[in-house]
């Protein structure tokens, strides 16, 4: 496992439709987090989750999303009933337990087009 | 509210010159700063990062200044190179027992022409 993974790479949904986007974090981290990046914008942080649990789901939507990291598997976020404005990189970013010395490690994103 | 703002949406350097990045921030609780490197159709890449308890922290050639006071950081890149062309994301964090959430800045498009 040389780094996080994430997939697919590119998903393309029809407006009303679910988009399931996936993470597999480096191996040894138990941190995963979500960032969305919108066009021309920075990335946002949607979610923090820990193997079960979601410890900050601040900046999530309060409808149509939710996320979960499961004791074995990846992590998913889920956006049901697509709108356009869902359109955007999807980040997903690992870490070991309590570090900071260099951030997260990201993941080469999942790009989504709602049509 | 944005707590951490990078003005500059973009700058252009000669090869050779120095690039100089400008963040800056809010949140008087951010005890942790951090860059990184965005090339198209990739996910962010750390760079480099700085202590709140620092005010400058060297790699090479990039170097990240913090003025705590004046709520400001910057990121200094010499001499500038044309694979250094990218986007560079300023991220600042409250470290606690919950874990590190990043928050981001909105971007600068370095363009470093040969």
């Amino acid at each position: 496992n040389a780094g996080v993974m994430q997939n697919p790479r590119h998903l393309v949904r029809r407006r009303g439709q679910e988009a399931r986007l996936r993470c597999s974090p480096m191996k040894g981290h138990s941190h995963v987090y979500w960032y969305r990046q919108l066009p021309e914008e920075g990335l946002k942080f949607m979610v923090y989750l820990q193997k079960e649990n979601i410890i900050d789901e601040s900046g999530m939507p309060k409808e149509r999303f939710s996320a979960e990291f499961p004791k074995e598997g990846p992590s998913i976020l889920r956006i049901q009933q697509v709108v356009r404005g869902d359109s955007a990189a999807y980040f997903c970013a690992s870490s070991p337990l309590h570090s900071s010395s260099d951030g997260y490690t990201f993941g080469s994103g999942t790009r989504l087009t709602v049509v | 509210d944005q707590q951490v703002k990078q003005n500059s949406p973009s700058l252009s350097v000669q090869e050779g010159r120095i690039s100089i990045l400008n963040c800056d921030y809010t949140n008087s609780m951010f005890d942790y700063f951090l860059w990184y490197k965005k090339y198209p159709a990739e996910g962010p890449t750390f760079l480099i990062s700085i202590s709140s308890i620092k005010d400058k922290n060297e790699d090479g050639r990039f170097t990240v200044f913090l003025n705590k006071s004046a709520k400001h950081l910057s990121l200094h890149i010499v001499p500038s190179q044309p694979g250094d062309s990218a986007v560079y994301f300023c991220a600042a964090s409250v470290t606690n027992n919950a874990g590190n959430m990043l928050t981001f800045g909105g971007g600068t498009r370095l363009m470093v022409k040969p």
